[in-house]
């Protein structure tokens, strides 16, 4: 059965560094999302792309992030200077157009220290 | 605003009992409706989906949902909790607004007790 995979599965890093971080959606999938999940909390639409450029972006996807799908089948979420607080749980998805469900991800424990 | 209400935050059950985890959406439109489960330390994983068609819909694993427009709710359910349920349930819908993203409740988590 086809699945979304994301790398790392765990990430550390200093506050103040640029992180990337990668998504491999369902081939076949037209819209693709990220979401966080803060510890203890619930979660958090970022930003979802679709036919090549962001089609909607909450409130937290500031300038400091920015996705990129730049060779058609990877889809890459950037932080270009984590903060603490950026210290989450991220989860990429992917669905087909209309009403389905979206796949998720395993998700990549980001901690910024 | 539109949103997605998980009405408790804890739900707690004795193994063989029913559970009952309670949504409710609220939208202009009538939104695809989806629950997923979150085991400790691992992805999301679709339990179900309400996408317009019957409104009763059978998931993975026993659980099962129904869908009411009158009351605007989505609970899950079911008949009898296993150990392997302990899990943090989400009610996700999509297409709310039109729009093709995610909206997700609170969360609730399950525990089952012994």
């Amino acid at each position: 059965e086809p699945e979304v995979t994301q790398t790392p599965s765990h990430q550390v890093t200093q506050m103040g560094q640029e992180v990337i971080l990668r998504c491999v959606p369902i081939s076949n999938h037209l819209y693709f999302y990220w979401y966080r999940q803060i510890l203890g909390q619930k979660v958090e639409f970022l930003v979802s792309f679709y036919n090549n450029e962001i089609s909607e972006k909450s409130e937290i996807f500031d300038d400091q992030f920015s996705v990129e799908r730049p060779d058609g089948s990877n889809f890459t979420l950037k932080i270009r200077s984590t903060k603490l607080e950026d210290s989450a749980m991220y989860f990429c998805a992917s669905t087909r157009e209309g009403r389905t469900e979206a796949f998720f991800g395993q998700g990549t424990r980001l901690t910024v220290v | 605003a539109q949103s997605v209400t998980q009405l408790d935050s804890h739900v707690s059950v004795s193994e063989g009992t029913p559970v009952l985890l309670r949504c409710n959406y609220s939208s202009s439109y009538s939104p695809s409706l989806f629950w997923y489960v979150q085991h400790p330390n691992k992805g999301l994983q679709l339990l179900l989906k309400y996408t317009s068609a019957a409104t009763l819909v059978k998931g993975i694993n026993g659980f099962e949902a129904e869908f009411k427009k009158s009351e605007t709710s989505f609970h899950l359910t079911k008949p009898s909790a296993h150990m392997s349920d302990a899990a943090e349930y989400f009610c996700v819908a999509k297409g709310i607004q039109g729009a093709q993203k995610l909206v997700f409740g609170q969360g609730t988590r399950l525990t089952i007790n012994p």
